[in-house]
């Protein structure tokens, strides 16, 4: 598609469930950013990748938390016995590169509720 | 840590008027900012971007502006229209890939 693609775009789950969140970003984007959203807070990094590999993860909030990149395309993000903190919207972008003048483009998120 | 903040959390305009958004940010080795718009249910939306090496910069209806002296950014919005009501964040770019948002400012538009 012609934007970032997120889904599901609403999860709601049961504390101690693992959830899997999926991006897929603009075609031809090489780098890819996941980041989280509490509500009416601006938006927390939590994780950077360069093609596959994810040279930043300093913004995973715990070891519950991974994300994968395979193709260098769609990216999962991973919550395990998620906790009702974790509640949140999980935001993915994505640009042509990292650096230079290349903005990050959002999609629309996955509305994430922890019962 | 350092971080990127909004003057003001919210912002009532009336409609047909300017607006103006302000941000302050901290990290004085940023070289890259961008406006966001978020609408209600959806993703941050690109509005512009700057880079350290320039003042001013021009868009459709929006122009942003940067005093790297007393590190301030701010968005103005021309004739705003009712689709102008949303959260605007600025964010800055601290290393190749890392974006620090601030809080957001929300924008009303009163007809």
């Amino acid at each position: 598609g012609a934007g970032v693609s997120q889904s599901p775009s609403n999860k709601v789950t049961e504390k101690g469930k693992d959830v899997e969140l999926r991006c897929d970003p603009i075609s031809g984007h090489t780098a890819l950013y996941w980041y989280r959203q509490s509500l009416g807070q601006g938006l927390e990094f939590l994780i950077y990748f360069q093609g596959n590999s994810a040279p930043d993860k300093s913004g995973l909030p715990s070891d519950r938390f991974s994300a994968e990149r395979t193709g260098g395309s769609v990216s999962t993000l991973t919550i395990q016995r998620t906790q009702q903190e974790d509640s949140a919207v999980y935001l993915c972008a994505s640009s042509s590169y990292a650096g230079g003048d290349q903005p990050q483009h959002f999609g629309d998120g996955t509305r994430l509720s922890i019962l | 840590g350092e971080s990127v903040g909004l003057h003001l959390p919210t912002l009532s305009v009336q409609e047909g008027d300017n607006s103006i958004i302000n941000c302050a940010y901290s990290n004085s080795a940023s070289d890259y900012f961008i406006w966001y718009k978020q609408e209600s249910g959806k993703g941050p939306q690109f509005i512009i971007d700057i880079r350290s090496n320039m003042d001013k910069r021009q868009g459709q209806r929006v122009t942003v502006l940067l005093n790297k002296t007393v590190k301030h950014l701010s968005l103005q919005i021309a004739a705003t229209q009712p689709g102008d009501s949303a959260v605007y964040f600025c964010a800055e770019r601290t290393n190749d890939y890392k974006l620090s948002f601030g809080a957001g400012t929300t924008v009303t538009v009163r007809a």
